[in-house]
């Protein structure tokens, strides 16, 4: 089945500082990726739709210049987390679709910034 | 934002029983994809159910949708210790596969 890997699995930063976290889909290629945030106990939030070779979609309430979100090519999508605060301590979970309706995800990202 | 929501939040059941979760949605959808997720790791997918189709069966585990109602239920049947989870419910509501994810249900089973 497509795989879809996340790296790092885990990053603690300082405040105030950017952390960049890549999404990359290893055996097909995607034109569309998915960038969601969970917090604990939570359900997945849809923080953006990241489309290669184009801007970002950010859904409401998501801050695009806080999270910057670059597809550069077919099999990769980054989320930066710019100027990271204690409240952006999350889960980021990415997904990557094919031609078909299903989505892959990723074993998601937890970050703690302290 | 959030599609809809999930009931039970929780549930603890015995090894053996069978376990029901809801899901409601509010919008118009292409299809419904059931997901599990254990603590702190990613999702798995389990099922997906088109609009057009009312119930799936995939091993132990049986989707029903109810598109006038805008619901869905996943039963498992003769549920194990290892199906512990949390369970969601996602809508593709068309365009781009968008997801987008319901509560979930925190499942428990004991031995």
């Amino acid at each position: 089945g497509a795989v879809v890997s996340q790296h790092p699995s885990w990053v603690i930063c300082k405040s105030g500082t950017s952390v960049k976290i890549e999404c990359r889909s290893l055996d097909f290629q995607a034109t569309t990726m998915f960038w969601y945030r969970q917090f604990p106990k939570q359900s997945l939030m849809l923080m953006a739709t990241s489309n290669e070779g184009s801007k970002a979609t950010y859904e409401q309430g998501v801050e695009k210049d806080k999270f910057l979100i670059n597809h550069a090519s077919l099999t990769l999508s980054t989320l930066t987390v710019t100027s990271a605060h204690p409240e952006d301590s999350s889960f980021y979970i990415c997904s990557a679709g094919d031609k078909s309706y299903e989505q892959y995800f990723g074993p998601g990202t937890r970050l703690t910034v302290t | 934002s959030q599609q809809g929501e999930e009931d039970p939040q929780a549930l603890s059941i015995q090894e053996g029983e069978n376990a029901t979760m809801n899901c409601s949605y509010k919008t118009s959808i292409n299809n419904l994809q059931w997901y599990r997720q254990n603590s702190g790791r990613g999702l798995v997918h389990l099922i997906l159910i088109r609009s057009n189709e009312r119930e799936k069966h995939s091993g132990r585990l049986r989707v029903t949708l109810d598109t006038s109602k805008k619901s869905s239920s996943l039963l498992i049947t003769a549920s194990r210790a290892a199906d512990t989870a949390s369970y969601f419910c996602a809508t593709d509501t068309g365009g781009y596969n968008k997801l987008i994810f319901g509560a979930g249900t925190r499942l428990a089973v004991h031995p």
